[in-house]
Order: C-alpha cells, then sequence, then structure tokens
C-alpha cells in the first residue's frame, strides 16, 4: 500500500525558511515522479512543485521559482520541498503526492 | 505547461439528477487524469484514476471518461452528499479550476 507521510510544518515569521519532508514507503520511490500540491484557507488546490524520478528534472509554479527548491533522496526513499523566503500567501496545507495518492498534508503558516 | 480547464465553475443541480463535469487539457495527457471531491474542511478525496479507474470504496454512481485532451466526471444520480467541489488533476501537474455542485 502507497503510505505518503509528510512533516516539517510550522509557524514561521514572512521572511522565513521552512524544509518539508515526506516519507515514502510501498512502492519503489525512484521509479515515479513526485510533486508538492498545496491549498491555502479558503482556496482551491494547487500544483506547486515536481521532480523526475531520477531527479533529472524539476518543475515549479510560477509563483514559487526561485524561492522553493523541490528534491529527493532516493537512499531514504524521500521527497523534500525547501521554502526560502516565505510570504503570507504561502500559507496552506502542503500534501506530497505521487500521481493520484497523497499524504495527510502538512500545515504551514506564514505570519509575524 | 500543460494546464487544465474545468467547467461549469459552479453547477446547480437536485437529488437525483445525473450531472456531468468537464475538464480538457491544453495537450494531450493520455489518460493521466484523476477526479478528487472535497467537501468543506476536509481533504480532497480520490474519486477517480487514470481517466475511468474508480477508486476503491467510491459508489458506482460516479464514473469517468476520456482520454488525450477531453475528460468528464459523470454523477449518475446525484445525492445529497454528492453536493461538494470537483477537481480534476493531471497526474504530477495542474489542476483543474474546480467545480462547485450547489443544490438547486
Amino acid at each position: 500500500e502507497v503510505q505518503l507521510v509528510e512533516s516539517g510544518g510550522g509557524l514561521v515569521q514572512p521572511g522565513g525558511s521552512l524544509r518539508l519532508s515526506c516519507a515514502a514507503s510501498g512502492f519503489t520511490f525512484s521509479s515515479y515522479w513526485m510533486s508538492w500540491v498545496r491549498q491555502a484557507p479558503g482556496k482551491g488546490l494547487e500544483w506547486v512543485a515536481n521532480i523526475k524520478r531520477d531527479g533529472s528534472e524539476k518543475y515549479y509554479v510560477d509563483s514559487v521559482k526561485g524561492r522553493f527548491t523541490i528534491s529527493t533522496d532516493n537512499a531514504r526513499n524521500s521527497l523534500y520541498l525547501q521554502m526560502n523566503s516565505l510570504r503570507a500567501e504561502d500559507t496552506a496545507v502542503y500534501y506530497c503526492t505521487r500521481d493520484e495518492r497523497w499524504g495527510q498534508g502538512t500545515l504551514v503558516t506564514v505570519s509575524s | 505547461d500543460i494546464q487544465l480547464t474545468q467547467s461549469p465553475s459552479t453547477l446547480s443541480a437536485s437529488v437525483g439528477d445525473r450531472v456531468t463535469i468537464t475538464c480538457r487539457a491544453s495537450q494531450s495527457i493520455s489518460t493521466w487524469l484523476a477526479w478528487y471531491q472535497q467537501k468543506a474542511g476536509k481533504d480532497p478525496k480520490l474519486l477517480i484514476y487514470e481517466a475511468s479507474s474508480l477508486e476503491s470504496g467510491v459508489p458506482s454512481r460516479f464514473s469517468g471518461s476520456g482520454s488525450g485532451t477531453e475528460f468528464t466526471l459523470t454523477i449518475s444520480s446525484l445525492q445529497p452528499e454528492d453536493f461538494a467541489t470537483y477537481y480534476c488533476q493531471h497526474y504530477n501537474g495542474h489542476f483543474g479550476g474546480g467545480t462547485k455542485v450547489e443544490i438547486k
């Protein structure tokens, strides 16, 4: 069974940084594209970033380009999202996803 | 960058109605599309994967079809618990804008 477990969310001040992690199990991690998606309070779902199975390609939504970095550690079956220069509008629940399978999400709140 | 256009954005319907939601991709995505249902304050729930496969435990009144650039989600007979917002998503990519299904 595919399991994705996010961690690392919390409260951070504007301009601060946070690193989200996603521990994956139940499938061959290195064989799949992985993604982060988010949902701000009261808003729709938004794809944030994805990474090719070998890490050779990474794509980002325009609003996070230059601030967020997606990465993987295939030895640890883990996905990461390094978030820098955080803004209030980055406040959201962040989900780790593999195709149509999602984790439970982790809440990031950017506020002073 | 593949974009998804979902329509309508809002749909008013009655219990028992047949409801169809459309999702169009800006280029072919084969059948790499999922449909989700989201109720207020809850996490999204997977309904359909690979365009037409029904997720385990999802009622059979939900069905998905399509391939390439045009996809549909159909609810054959709308039930009270189906009033929610529905999203399509290209695997590992963008979402459609959502369709809110309201009580008529």
